[in-house]
């Protein structure tokens, strides 16, 4: 069955350092997996995607991830964090059903704190 | 500007009321799914339709009821079956199925019991 694992539901890193959230995911097809933001109250806003094109892919405020086939991972980064990225952030894979559709699977997602 | 709105952005329900949340989206999105998102938690599916007049039940539809009369319009009611209704409500939208379409949130709408 597929599936998206998010390893930590806590991140919290110093304004200026580097970001990382983990991602890893399992899926019978290739899958297309997403990065999604949310901050307080608000709904989800895409990062960025991969569709199995480059698999560095480059989203918005700096972010990027990698798609890495033989870990079945998709890690977020970004170099430098600013204080506007503390957010909430989702993981999501696009599958194939048996039925013939596609589904999107979301992981608990991460909370991101940034230190002044 | 396109987007998809939800309203009202809060709703109190009394106990055995129906409420029923709209989502209208201006994208010409085929597809548009309700999801509940409790505090602390991820997205759970409540029902998703790929067309016009067919719905499918998502994870936990139970409690809830959606139609789909117009390619626009997505409204969720929540009925009073639903024992805990409190939560943040996201209505969201897509092109039609194929490998990495982009779903797209409105701003969600907070639904508390009182």
């Amino acid at each position: 069955a597929q599936s998206v694992t998010q390893l930590d539901s806590h991140v919290s890193v110093s304004e200026g350092t580097p970001v990382l959230l983990r991602c890893n995911y399992s899926s019978s097809y290739s899958p297309s997996l997403f990065w999604y933001v949310q901050h307080p109250n608000k709904g989800l806003q895409l990062l960025l995607k991969y569709t199995s094109a480059a698999t560095l892919v480059k989203g918005i405020n700096g972010f990027e991830a990698e798609f890495k086939k033989s870990e079945t991972s998709f890690h977020l980064t970004k170099p430098s964090a600013h204080m506007s990225d503390a957010a909430e952030y989702f993981c999501v894979v696009s599958d194939y059903k048996t039925s013939g559709t596609y589904k999107y699977i979301f992981g608990t997602g991460t909370r991101l704190k940034v230190l002044a | 500007d396109g987007g998809i709105t939800q309203s009202p952005k809060y709703l109190f329900r009394k106990e055995g009321q129906n409420v029923t949340l709209s989502c209208e989206q201006n994208l010409n999105h085929d597809a548009m799914y309700w999801y509940r998102q409790d505090p602390g938690q991820g997205l759970r599916l409540i029902y998703y339709s790929q067309i016009v007049n067919d719905f499918q039940k998502g994870d936990i539809a139970e409690g809830y009821s959606v139609s789909r009369e117009k390619k626009e319009s997505f409204p969720l009611t929540v009925t009073s079956a639903q024992k805990n209704p409190t939560a943040f409500y996201l209505c969201a939208s897509s092109m039609a199925d194929r490998a990495g379409n982009t779903i797209y949130f409105g701003e969600g709408s907070w639904l508390t019991v009182v």
